[in-house]
């Protein structure tokens, strides 16, 4: 079974903080993503990896950097988080012949 | 144009009953398909994937129809337990890393 944790399942910071959200797969996929989700909007890429310390922007990236030092690991990082970044985070990873599998997302507040 | 489209829904649906739910695509060079589950805040899961000859697990039934560009999704004597968002995904092919997703259906089983 492919597997897909991420750090937090809930997550609360005050506006202006840096805020890192992990993720780590455990089946050697080469890309892993990161999008948002929020009511009415559906899910929207923020970034993705197609490689180990590879990295590209995705539709929404402002606000958000991510960084890839080990194929099996991925990490979200607000530079100075903001109210509307409140959203339900979500990490997913994918070998290029498969679909993607997620992890279980991260419920971030940001007051 | 939206790539991806769902009626959002909801469906309510009796237990018992048949439901079926469509999803569009507009570009027709997209070559791998799937439906996915997501329960109320939760991450999505795998439900199956469409091939062009169709695909059935139980009482599910994925259909794909590449002249008229849309996927289906059927299930038979809808559970309680089947009440979800089923959002349907498209690759691009081409080396795409990307999936599209759409935004869901909501589906709602009564007793």
């Amino acid at each position: 079974d492919v597997k897909v944790t991420q750090s937090s399942r809930y997550l609360v910071k005050r506006t202006g903080e840096k805020v890192f959200l992990e993720c780590v797969q455990d089946m050697d996929h080469e890309n892993m993503f990161w999008y948002r989700q929020d009511p009415g909007l559906g899910l929207r890429l923020i970034y993705f990896s197609y490689d180990v310390k590879m990295k590209e922007k995705g539709d929404i990236p402002e606000g958000y950097s991510v960084s890839r030092e080990k194929k099996e690991r991925f990490s979200l990082i607000l530079e100075s988080a903001s109210t509307n970044q409140t959203s339900m985070y979500l990490c997913a990873s994918r070998n290029p012949t498969d679909t993607q599998y997620f992890g279980p997302g991260t419920r971030l507040t940001v007051l | 144009r939206k790539e991806v489209e769902q009626d959002p829904g909801p469906f309510n649906v009796p237990e018992g009953a048949t439901v079926a739910f469509n999803c569009t695509y507009s570009n027709s060079a997209s070559q791998s398909f799937f439906w996915y589950r997501q329960d109320c805040r939760k991450e999505p899961k795998l439900l199956m994937s469409v091939y062009s000859s169709g695909n059935e697990d139980g009482r599910f039934t994925a259909q794909l129809n590449r002249a008229s560009q849309y996927i289906s999704l059927l299930i038979r004597d809808s559970k309680l337990s089947d009440s979800a968002t089923y959002l349907c995904v498209v690759y691009h092919g081409g080396g795409s890393y990307i999936p599209t997703f759409g935004r869901g259906t909501s589906l709602i089983v009564h007793p």
